[in-house]
């Protein structure tokens, strides 16, 4: 398994600025996701970190909204730029270990935007 | 498309009640189909993997099975501690890992 920490746990923002969320894994993973969940829905993958080079965007998703870094094995960032209140959501980090196929989660981080 | 629908949208139970969670899946070669458990304001919990027809998997009053088009998330004498929102995901073949997440159940326990 992986233990996934995020930070901050939550934020409240003003329009137009930008916000940075940290995503640390307690052990090497091979791959790393983004997620958005907004109030009452599902879970909606926006990226794929790569490590080492840019991430791959779902549908929907630009880089220059939600700018992604992933340093090392086990690091990684999302900025979410120019926010808007429609940006306000639970932003989830996800990591699949070395061994197997299961991503495991991390607490994810609260955002409201004024 | 690949895609995930689970029923029912909500469930209320009464404790010791035992229920099923359903899970419908459309996918192009499936690699994994997976079952989490959400509380409020956390991330989703890992509960199970299941990855062929026939496959079960239990933990405590879980139980996990899967078919080819669909997975069940049965609920043996629940408690209200089980009270969570329940989601349902699948990994297609060709996906590179992605996996794609249901809607979830709300499932509430009443003591």
């Amino acid at each position: 398994s992986a233990v996934i920490s995020q930070k901050p746990s939550r934020d409240i923002c003003q329009r137009g600025t930008s916000l940075t969320i940290q995503c640390q894994v307690d052990s090497q993973v091979t791959m790393m996701f983004w997620y958005r969940q907004q109030p009452g829905q599902s879970l909606t993958l926006i990226a794929t970190a790569n490590q080492g080079s840019e991430a791959t965007y779902e549908s929907g998703f630009v880089i220059d909204k939600f700018p992604i870094s992933r340093p090392n094995l086990t690091f990684s960032t999302l900025t979410v730029s120019n926010m808007s209140p429609e940006d306000s959501s639970i932003y989830l980090c996800s990591a699949i270990p070395v061994v197997g196929d299961t991503q495991y989660f991390g607490p994810g981080t609260r955002l409201t935007v004024l | 498309e690949d895609q995930v629908t689970q029923s029912p949208e909500a469930l209320r139970l009464q404790e010791g009640e035992s229920s099923s969670l359903n899970c419908s899946y459309t996918v192009s070669g499936l690699r994994g189909l997976f079952w989490y458990r959400q509380d409020p304001g956390k991330g989703p919990e890992f509960l199970f993997t299941l990855y062929s027809a026939g496959e079960e998997k239990e933990k405590e009053r879980l139980k996990a099975t899967l078919t080819k088009k669909e997975s069940f998330l049965h609920i043996t004498a629940p408690k209200p501690e089980d009270s969570a929102t329940y989601l349902c995901a699948v990994q297609a073949a060709s996906s590179a890992s992605k996996i794609i997440f249901g809607s979830g159940t709300r499932l509430s326990i009443r003591p």
